[in-house]
């Protein structure tokens, strides 16, 4: 299966600071998603982006689909922004694999 | 709110039992996927159903089974239940390639 790698693992910000998170694939997946699990459990959809740039409001995603790999900004950080960040790509077979996340803390 | 909708909540269960979960998708997403989520092994596909028809097949136990039916709705069997089977248990639905979570069901097995 496709190995997904998230870095960091683990990160925490001072509420106000900027971060990039990364996720690399070892093979190319033909769809690719960032998520945010809440506190809660719950995974709220941040971006479906199997290629190119986009962007929400203090958050942003660029995809590399050549070279295999996804980065996640988060600009001026909140303290509802903590919890952990995932990514995940698809297979040709339909599978989806997630990296491990990233664990988000942002402290006031 | 995604719009996925999974019952129950909370299951709190004891070794060598068999539950059920039940996974309501969005209006108009024939796709359906189950995730396992444990703290040693991460978020894991189990199995993909579409418009009725299993899909694909990840790291699914031979114990554990799933069907989707007429009206879209899925259900994930666990039987013969392990302690190892605590996890939380996700569904999720598609139309096209983007998915989307329900809230989960969290699996306690004593």
């Amino acid at each position: 299966g496709i190995q997904v790698e998230q870095s960091p693992p683990d990160l925490i910000l001072q509420e106000g600071a900027n971060s990039t998170l990364r996720c690399n694939f070892s093979d190319s997946v033909n769809n690719l998603q960032w998520f945010h699990q809440n506190p809660w459990g719950q995974l709220i959809n941040l971006f479906y982006i199997p290629s190119g740039t986009k962007q929400n409001g203090r958050l942003s995603a660029t995809t590399v689909a050549t070279e295999r790999y996804s980065l996640l900004y988060i600009s001026s950080s909140q303290t509802t922004d903590s919890g952990v960040y995932f990514c995940a790509g698809g297979d040709t077979g339909n599978q989806f694999y997630f990296g491990t996340g990233t664990s988000l803390t942002v402290i006031p | 709110d995604s719009g996925v909708t999974q019952t129950p909540k909370h299951l709190i269960t004891a070794t060598g039992q068999r539950v059920t979960l039940r996974c309501s998708p969005r209006s108009g997403d024939l796709s359906v996927y189950w995730y396992q989520q444990s703290l040693d092994q991460g978020l894991q596909f189990l199995i993909q159903y579409y418009n009725g028809e299993e899909r694909a097949k990840g790291n699914i136990l031979e114990r554990f089974s799933a069907q989707q039916f007429p009206d879209l709705h899925s259900e994930l069997n666990l039987s013969s239940l392990e302690l190892g089977d605590s996890a939380l248990y996700f569904c999720a639905s598609s139309i096209g390639n983007e998915q989307f979570f329900g809230p989960g069901t969290r699996l306690t097995v004593l």
